[in-house]
């Protein structure tokens, strides 16, 4: 089945600069990528995503980028802000179990530093 | 329109008792999913329904937890008995279809502690 790494697990930035968090995955059949932002006490939402047959994808100040032969996928948020300070988690569609569960990463602490 | 409603928010029982968490999916919503997200971790799924029917629950241990959705709506996740390990947040997610080609809505868990 499908397995995800996401790096780094914590990631401070200064307010303005821009944060980019990486995630592997090894089935080469997933086809939809998406990211979650969770704030403390609240379930994950979904704050962007990407399918298989786009290479990138940009909203606003948040922009994922997809490169199938590696098998990787970033997301980047430039002129961050303290209100990203948050966990956020990708995912892959996990086709070859025939259901389409998502399978996330172990999530990355991101904290906007004023 | 409206989110994905659970309860209770918080949970602390004592290890051996039982427990059961209620999830109200968006309207319309036919796919419904229990997440456990354990501190630290990703989200990792228990249990995939399709309006009432199981589409996939292998990661579900079954021989303590349980799960229903009756009428294709409400769900009620269970555990009997809860062990240590169980201390997590369960997440409980809705989707207009089953093929995942869509993001989830999470609700916003409920938070259960095992002592």
């Amino acid at each position: 089945g499908e397995n995800v790494e996401q790096h780094p697990s914590t990631l401070s930035v200064q307010e303005g600069d821009s944060a980019v968090i990486k995630c592997t995955y090894s089935d080469s059949a997933s086809n939809y990528f998406p990211w979650y932002k969770q704030e403390l006490g609240k379930g994950p939402q979904l704050i962007i995503d990407i399918r298989s047959n786009v290479g990138e994808k940009k909203d606003q100040r948040i922009a994922v980028t997809l490169n199938k032969t590696a098998k990787h996928f970033s997301l980047h948020i430039t002129e961050t802000q303290p209100e990203d300070s948050a966990v956020y988690f990708c995912a892959a569609n996990d086709r070859a179990s025939g259901t389409y569960k998502y399978i996330f990463g172990t999530g990355t602490r991101l904290k906007v530093l004023a | 329109e409206a989110g994905v409603a659970q309860s209770p928010r918080y949970k602390i029982i004592e290890k051996r008792q039982s427990v059961a968490f209620w999830c109200n999916p968006i309207s319309g919503h036919a796919t419904l999913y229990w997440y456990q997200q354990i501190l630290g971790q990703g989200p990792k799924l228990l249990i995939q329904f399709q309006n009432n029917g199981v589409v996939d629950d292998s990661q579900l241990p079954k021989d303590r937890f349980s799960a229903e959705r009756l009428k294709g709506v409400d769900s009620t996740l269970k555990i009997q008995p809860a062990k240590l390990e169980d201390s997590a947040v369960y997440l409980c997610a809705s989707s207009l279809e089953d093929r995942g080609r869509y993001g989830y809505t999470f609700g916003s868990g409920t938070r259960l502690t095992v002592v």
